[in-house]
């Protein structure tokens, strides 16, 4: 069965304080690790896909990285406009479905 | 911005009423996805059309009733609900289902609650 794990599932940084957000994976035929990011109350914006272990994208301050068993997020210099739910998903080979981690809360303060 | 679209925000209904939930993309995309999610937790998969088929259906309840009238229109009919279906109801689509690695995009849901 396919699984997402994602940890810390809360995390607090200070202003400029840089970190990673972890998601780990055993997903069958893993067809793209996908990153969102979720703000109360909206629905999930998509981030990025990562298709191959040693695979990076970067985004603002947010750069992803994939290995053959997990995800990283690493926030450079967080603001507090960060603050959001992160999701985590990999997509597998039975039809581009979607299993999901349980999100990271980062709350980031000024 | 999402260019997926729902309609209404947010819906209040009793159990015994009739409403519908409305989503629609323009971005050509042929697979469309229903999603619930309840507070604190990650989206669960509902329903897949794929070219205005229904493809999949994850054992959700009889009183959820979608309709893909068209490619680019997605419903959600809802029937006889209970307090618990109360949660925030997400709309997606994506260029196809079945490709590996396409990206599913969000609408920025309907909040219902149920009384």
């Amino acid at each position: 069965e396919d699984q997402v794990t994602q940890s810390p599932e809360a995390l607090r940084l200070q202003e400029g304080e840089s970190s990673s957000l972890n998601c780990s994976y055993t997903v069958s035929g893993l067809r793209g690790l996908f990153w969102y990011r979720q703000d109360p109350g909206k629905g999930p914006e998509f981030l990025f896909t990562l298709y191959s272990a040693g695979e990076e994208k970067e985004k603002e301050r947010l750069k992803a990285t994939l290995t053959k068993k997990e995800s990283f997020l690493h926030i450079t210099a967080p603001k507090p406009e960060d603050s959001a739910t992160y999701l985590c998903a990999g997509g597998n080979n039975a039809g581009n479905m979607l299993t999901f981690g349980g999100g990271t809360r980062l709350m980031v303060k000024p | 911005d999402t260019e997926v679209t729902q309609t209404p925000k947010h819906l209040v209904m009793g159990m015994t009423n009739k409403k519908s939930l409305k989503c629609e993309q323009h971005m050509g995309h042929r697979a469309m996805y229903w999603y619930k999610q309840k507070a604190k937790k990650p989206p669960e998969l509902m329903f897949v059309y794929s070219y205005e088929k229904l493809s999949i259906n994850e054992s959700v309840p009889s009183r959820f009733s979608p309709e893909c009238p068209n490619s680019s229109l997605l419903n959600l009919h809802l029937h006889a609900l209970q307090p618990e279906d109360s949660a925030l109801y997400l709309c997606a689509s994506s260029q196809e289902a079945g490709l590996t690695g396409n990206t599913i995009y969000f609408g920025e849901g309907s909040w219902l609650t149920v009384v």
